[in-house]
């Protein structure tokens, strides 16, 4: 079975400052890995994903998230967030054809 | 405006009342899902359609009960509800192929509340 773990469940940060938030994962063969957003008032949007290639990929928003096999990691980066950033962040995973799961999700309070 | 939307938004019900949840697609994707979304736990998926087909139904009580009759369009009928079952209720969709789960694209979700 695979799982989705999130270790922050609250981030609190000043506008500029750099965003790292933390997604692993478990699951034994290839997998498909997802960041969504949900904005505050509205729906869950995709974030970036990946698929197969290149490990780093980049997403809307200046957001970019690097794969690494071998910690089961697929952490989110932003160097300098926004005000606008503030939302709540949710890890996805899905390995070969099976369903999709996710993470518990991470607020994001970004103080201007 | 993600193409998938919800009805009604909003949703209060007795625990003995019969509603029923609404989504549509515009967006031509093969499968479409119902999520629940509690505070503070991860995002649940209830049940999967492929095709109209119902491929996965994850452990979910009887008192919830999806229909598809199309490809655009889904339901979850809800019947002696339980106050643990207020929460967001989640529609999304995907086109789904050789390759595996695509992204899914959410609609602005149902908040329930049961009394």
């Amino acid at each position: 079975a695979q799982s989705v773990s999130q270790h922050n469940h609250h981030v609190i940060l000043s506008e500029a400052a750099s965003l790292e938030l933390g997604c692993n994962y478990s699951y034994g063969g290839t997998v498909n890995l997802f960041w969504y957003v949900q904005y505050p008032g509205q729906h869950l949007q995709l974030l970036l994903k990946y698929f197969s290639g290149d490990p780093l990929v980049k997403g809307i928003k200046g957001f970019e998230a690097e794969f690494i096999k071998s910690k089961f990691s697929f952490n989110l980066r932003k160097p300098s967030v926004q005000w606008s950033d503030t939302a709540e962040y949710f890890c996805a995973v899905s390995g070969g054809y099976q369903k999709v799961t996710f993470g518990t999700g991470t607020k994001l309070q970004v103080i201007p | 405006e993600t193409g998938v939307t919800q009805t009604p938004r909003h949703l209060v019900m007795g625990m003995t009342n019969k509603k029923s949840l609404k989504c549509e697609q515009h967006l031509g994707h093969n499968a479409m899902y119902w999520y629940k979304q509690s505070a503070k736990k991860p995002l649940e998926l209830m049940f999967v359609y492929n095709f109209k087909e119902q491929t996965e139904n994850n452990s979910v009580p009887s008192r919830f009960s999806p229909e598809c009759p199309n490809s655009s369009h889904l339901f979850l009928h809800l019947h002696t509800l339980q106050p643990e079952d207020s929460a967001l209720y989640l529609c999304a969709s995907s086109q789904r192929g050789a390759g595996g789960l695509n992204e899914q694209f959410f609609g602005p979700g149902t908040r329930l509340t049961v009394l």
